[in-house]
């Protein structure tokens, strides 16, 4: 266990739909991370919260958002998906706003088809 | 989006023998990192380098952050079962906040 945990685990929804995936950091983490793995691909950044901020926009289509609530949790949203939005989605989180010292410290992913 | 170049992206290797890989990239990274993703999980960190020329190791996983910044390389000697899983490169570089830029994989499978 890595302390950052995801839910749900799996996900299959329909094209169009709207999703909301959740993450929880490790404790004492300020940051947190969204990362999307396609199949058989690297992992693409899209954003990243620090203590409630954002503070940093990968490659996130308008039809994804995101937030970091007050306790440090943080929920990737979804909308309007499409068949090629199926993947996993990895949440990391870092001890500073820098990630320095231990690098990032990934959840289990949760992986999103959609049908 | 911004990948690294990692090499191979596959290797079928016996038991005992040693693994290289490597990752370059265009750009000049600050850090450098190695994780090892396993089927049905997130990637877990290996190896971290700091400083340009830094040679790490971690049991039986070396990893070195290349002098010109813009690359580095892991090696794993006398290879075991359980090394089997993709390995990721990744680096983050000197201006953006602190995300992480992650390399296209290697595949190990280690055949007894």
């Amino acid at each position: 266990d890595s302390g950052v945990t995801q839910t749900p685990k799996h996900l299959i929804t329909a094209t169009g739909q709207r999703v909301t995936l959740r993450c929880s950091p490790r404790s004492g983490d300020l940051s947190v991370y969204w990362y999307q793995q396609s199949l058989d691909q690297g992992l693409q950044f899209l954003i990243q919260y620090y203590n409630g901020e954002e503070r940093a926009k990968g490659n996130i289509l308008e039809r994804f958002s995101a937030q970091q609530f007050p306790d440090l949790h943080s929920e990737l949203n979804l909308s309007s998906l499409e068949l090629g939005d199926s993947a996993l989605y990895f949440c990391a989180s870092s001890v500073d706003r820098t990630g320095r010292g231990y690098g990032y410290t990934f959840g289990s992913g949760t992986r999103l088809t959609v049908v | 989006g911004q990948q690294l170049n990692q090499s191979p992206q596959s290797m079928f290797i016996q038991e005992g023998e040693d693994v290289s890989m490597n990752c370059t990239s265009s750009s000049i990274f600050n850090t450098w990192l190695w994780y090892k993703q396993e089927p049905g999980e997130g990637p877990v960190l290996l190896i971290a380098l700091y400083k340009a020329g830094e040679l790490t190791s971690n049991g039986r996983l070396t990893a070195q952050f290349g002098i010109t910044r813009k690359d580095s390389f892991l090696n794993i000697s006398a290879s075991i079962p359980s090394d089997v899983g993709i390995y990721f490169c990744a680096g983050r570089d000197t201006g953006t906040a602190s995300k992480l830029t992650f390399g296209t994989g290697t595949r190990l499978q280690v055949t007894l």
